[in-house]
């Protein structure tokens, strides 16, 4: 079975600060990795995924997450934030065979102006 | 291309009723998958079905809970007898058929179910 954690229920970050949201998962066969963000009162939007291939994983919106294997992490980061990344991020987990998504409980970002 | 749809976006049911709740996938896609979102919590997985089939349905509660995607027309899941613990928000994705290479998934809007 897998999971994800997530460390750190509320972030809060400057304007023009890095962002940096953790994520860990556990799998016991290759993952396919997933960031999505959600925005008060709507669904959820993909920024990016790792499947395979290149480790750093360049999504939308000036986001990358770097999957470390040695880690089990897949931390998203952002070099300087801007006022509307303000929203809910949800790190997620499947792999190939098993279609269903598993979410960590996700991390509130909050931009300090 | 249109996106996945859902509806109705909010639906306010009084305890015992049964609520009906509508996902259209995105154009040629033909998997559809269900999730609920608590409050101030992550989603959860509900069900996965194809078109007229369940594939895993590991994530819906015993009861009074259905799901089904129909070779016509939206997929539908079913709640009968809403308690005040129903009330969520709930999500439906879907995705690509078989062959594709990652599991990517595109999320519709949602529907949020009050019960009273």
């Amino acid at each position: 079975a897998q999971s994800v954690t997530q460390l750190g229920s509320h972030v809060s970050v400057s304007e023009g600060a890095l962002v940096l949201l953790r994520c860990n998962y556990s799998s016991s066969v290759p993952p396919y990795l997933f960031w999505y963000v959600q925005y008060p009162n709507q669904g959820l939007q993909l920024l990016l995924k790792y499947t395979t291939g290149a480790t750093l994983v360049k999504g939308i919106n000036g986001f990358e997450a770097e999957f470390k294997k040695s880690e089990t992490s897949f931390h998203l980061t952002k070099p300087s934030a801007h006022m509307s990344d303000a929203a809910e991020y949800f790190c997620a987990v499947s792999f190939f065979g098993n279609e269903k998504l598993t979410f960590g409980t996700g991390t509130r970002l909050t931009i300090i102006p | 291309n249109a996106g996945v749809m859902q509806n109705p976006r909010h639906l306010v049911r009084r305890r015992g009723q049964e609520a009906r709740l509508r996902c259209s996938p995105m154009k040629g896609h033909s998997h559809v998958y269900w999730y609920r979102q608590l409050p101030e919590e992550g989603l959860k997985f509900m069900v996965y079905l194809q078109k007229e089939n369940i594939i895993d349905e590991s994530g819906m509660p015993k009861e009074r809970f259905s799901a089904e995607f129909p070779k016509e027309g939206p997929s539908i899941l079913r709640i009968q007898q809403v308690v005040r613990g129903d009330s969520a928000a709930y999500f439906c994705a879907s995705s690509p058929p078989v062959g594709r290479v990652s599991n990517e998934q595109f999320f519709g809007p949602g529907t949020r179910l009050t019960v009273l």
